[in-house]
């Protein structure tokens, strides 16, 4: 168990709607990474949260945006989706603002499905 | 531009045998590399690191070696078990940057 929670474990949801993907780092982590993984590929970075403050930014696309909370838990909010956007969505987090020398440590992942 | 890639996609290995999976990087300023592991249904799992002031790295069973001459990364695995079929990720990090992944190989453990 990495310590890193996501909910919910699967969405399914219909094209042009809006979902909400939560998170919730491994205690004491300050950061909080999202990646995409589409299916049979690598993990494609979106946004990197350090303390509530936006940090890095990756493919992340213009329907799509997060946020860090006081309490550190992060939310990525996905809209007008497409049937594109169909993927796993994970987080990840560490207790520093870069990846230097420390890992990151990922949740097992929301797998959204868009029909 | 930069990026990290792997050799071989699918690696298959009979049970017993030592599994080497190969990770190729493009960034020479990336100074910290790391090697995932994910099993179906689950989250990159982290096996071993390797900072870029070492070449090699050994931990329970696996091995990781880095040459930085050939921006060339290496995961090796030690007596493979049928618990080791998963997909193997390279990560490096440059300073600033973000950690970028490579695509994965799929290990096949053969019984």
């Amino acid at each position: 168990d990495s310590g890193v929670t996501q909910t919910p474990k699967h969405l399914i949801t219909a094209t042009g709607q809006r979902v909400t993907l939560r998170c919730s780092p491994r205690s004491g982590d300050l950061s909080v990474y999202w990646y995409q993984q589409s299916l049979d590929q690598g993990l494609q970075f979106l946004i990197q949260y350090y303390n509530g403050e936006e940090r890095a930014k990756g493919n992340i696309l213009e329907r799509f945006s997060a946020q860090q909370f006081p309490d550190l838990h992060s939310e990525l909010n996905l809209s007008s989706l497409e049937l594109g956007d169909s993927a796993l969505y994970f987080c990840a987090s560490s207790p520093r603002a870069g990846g230097y020398n420390s890992p990151l440590h990922f949740g097992n992942g929301t797998r959204l499905t868009v029909t | 531009g930069e990026s990290v890639g792997l050799h071989l996609p699918t690696l298959s290995v009979q049970e017993g045998d030592n599994s080497i999976i190969n990770c190729a990087y493009s960034n020479s300023a990336s100074d910290y590399f790391i090697w995932y592991k994910q099993e179906s249904g689950k989250g990159p799992q982290f096996i071993i690191d390797i900072r870029s002031n070492m070449d090699k790295r050994q931990g329970q069973r696996v091995t990781v070696l880095l040459n930085k001459t050939v921006k060339h990364l290496s995961l090796q695995i030690a007596a493979t078990q049928p618990g080791d079929s998963a997909v193997y990720f390279c990560a490096e990090n440059t300073p600033g940057n973000d950690m970028r992944f490579g695509a994965g190989t799929r290990l096949t453990v053969k019984p």
